[in-house]
């Protein structure tokens, strides 16, 4: 019954590595949002989409991309991961304003 | 000031316990979600209300929408409740999560 899937729960990467975390949803969602959660900070927007192809900056985008191609999926990329990069990220999709559904994250380290 | 803020931020409570964690947001909301996530592991989601009340298990969910107020309690407290409890207010395209609230229930 998973709605929204994460690549890894645990990936390891080294500094200077490029990183693709992937999330699909198979609810016909618009909406694809990558957030980032760091203690004493919550959790942060790095990137949303709203449509294929289509993407917007949201808090934090420095150091990322994105990529949507096809509707189910949402593709977050650390062009050159660095240690200020670990942490844990959540995806997450929506259709309109109605109900939400998460990823389980994934917990980044850069070493 | 973020548009969701939780209170408490930490809370310890002992076994059986009931316990409140609030969040208030500070504009419309289409939907509030709660959230728990455990130590070291993922995010689950608990609940999702857009009017009224929500109860599963030990949790129930409570929302007022003149208020802009939500409360998450639990009954029966149990150690293994101990995670972060984190709510988030979905309105248009807009996802936003308060900071969360860090329980700890000792036995």
């Amino acid at each position: 019954d998973v709605k929204v899937t994460q690549s890894s729960r645990y990936l390891v990467k080294r500094t200077g590595e490029k990183v693709f975390l992937e999330c699909v949803q198979d609810m016909d969602h618009e909406n694809m949002f990558w957030y980032r959660q760091d203690p004493g900070l919550g959790l942060r927007l790095i990137y949303f989409s709203y449509d294929v192809k289509m993407k917007e900056k949201g808090d934090i985008p420095e150091g990322y991309s994105v990529s949507r191609e096809k509707k189910e999926r949402f593709s977050l990329i650390l062009e050159s991961a660095s240690t200020n990069q670990t942490s844990m990220y959540l995806c997450a999709s929506t259709k309109g304003n109605t109900e939400a559904f998460f990823g389980q994250g994934t917990r980044l380290t850069v070493v | 000031k973020n548009e969701v803020e939780q209170s408490p931020q930490n809370l310890t409570a002992q076994e059986g316990e009931f316990i409140t964690i609030n969040c208030s947001y500070s504009v419309g909301i289409s939907a509030l979600h709660w959230l728990q996530q455990h130590p070291g592991g993922g995010i689950v989601s608990l609940f999702m209300l857009s009017s009224g009340k929500k109860k599963h298990g030990r949790l129930i969910a409570t929302i007022n929408i003149q208020e802009k107020h939500s409360s998450l309690h639990i009954t029966a407290s149990h150690p293994r409740d101990s995670a972060v409890y984190i709510c988030a207010r979905l309105y248009g395209n807009k996802l936003v999560f308060g900071a969360g609230t860090i329980l700890r229930v000792k036995s």
